[in-house]
């Protein structure tokens, strides 16, 4: 069964330091990875994702993310995090086609100004 | 482009009531639709994937005649929660894909229940 894992429940951050949320995952095969966002009372937005190619992939809001095939990593990263970017962050994986879209438990982003 | 609406946003309602949330794809036909259950400060949990005019498929664990699922056309599903409960209070999202497979989903803003 495919997984995801984000170990971190929340994330502290000042605003204007570089930012990192963690997400490992687990698939019998090659990974489709997302990133999603989540303001409270709302739906998710996507913000970026890896089917393939680069590893570095660039999204919205200047959040970019870097798969790490051999460390099962997809971790989300800001190299200057701003106070409206705190939030609820999602990680997931599916395999594609009719695979399930697996969500991880999502962790608290808190930027201070 | 790829909007997703959801309605209500927020519903209220008695104990043994039931509660319809809309779901609607705005500028796209979405071949499937899917209904996530949110529960406070967890992760979103699949209850069911809706195709266009064909039967939902729930997920292990998710009551089919408590969570009634139409999918009537291509840009509107819905999920009817009948004889609600205290326990049914969540934050529901849907979301619609434009293919069969789930790599590529809209999610709508999600419709908050509270079941007195």
């Amino acid at each position: 069964a495919q997984s995801v894992a984000q170990p971190e429940d929340q994330v502290n951050v000042a605003e204007g330091n570089p930012l990192t949320v963690k997400c490992t995952y687990s698939v019998s095969g090659n990974p489709y990875l997302f990133w999603y966002v989540q303001y409270p009372n709302r739906g998710l937005q996507f913000l970026l994702k890896y089917i393939t190619g680069d590893n570095l992939v660039k999204g919205s809001y200047g959040f970019e993310a870097e798969f790490n095939k051999s460390q099962t990593s997809f971790h989300l990263k800001k190299p200057s995090a701003l106070v409206s970017d705190s939030a609820l962050y999602f990680c997931a994986v599916t395999l594609g086609g009719y695979s399930t879209l697996t969500f991880g438990k999502g962790t608290m982003l808190l930027v201070s100004p | 482009g790829a909007v997703v609406s959801q309605h209500p946003s927020w519903v209220i309602c008695k104990s043994g009531t039931s509660v319809k949330i809309e779901c609607r794809s705005l500028d796209f036909q979405a071949t499937t639709m899917f209904w996530y259950r949110q529960f406070p400060k967890q992760s979103l949990m699949l209850m069911a994937t809706s195709n266009e005019g064909s039967k939902a498929t729930y997920e292990q664990g998710v009551e089919k005649d408590k969570f009634l699922i139409n999918h009537a056309s291509l840009t509107l599903s819905t999920l009817t929660v009948t004889s609600a409960h205290p326990e049914d209070s969540s934050f529901y999202i849907c979301s619609a894909s434009i293919s069969s497979g789930q790599e590529t989903q809209y999610f709508g803003p999600g419709t908050r229940l509270l079941v007195l």
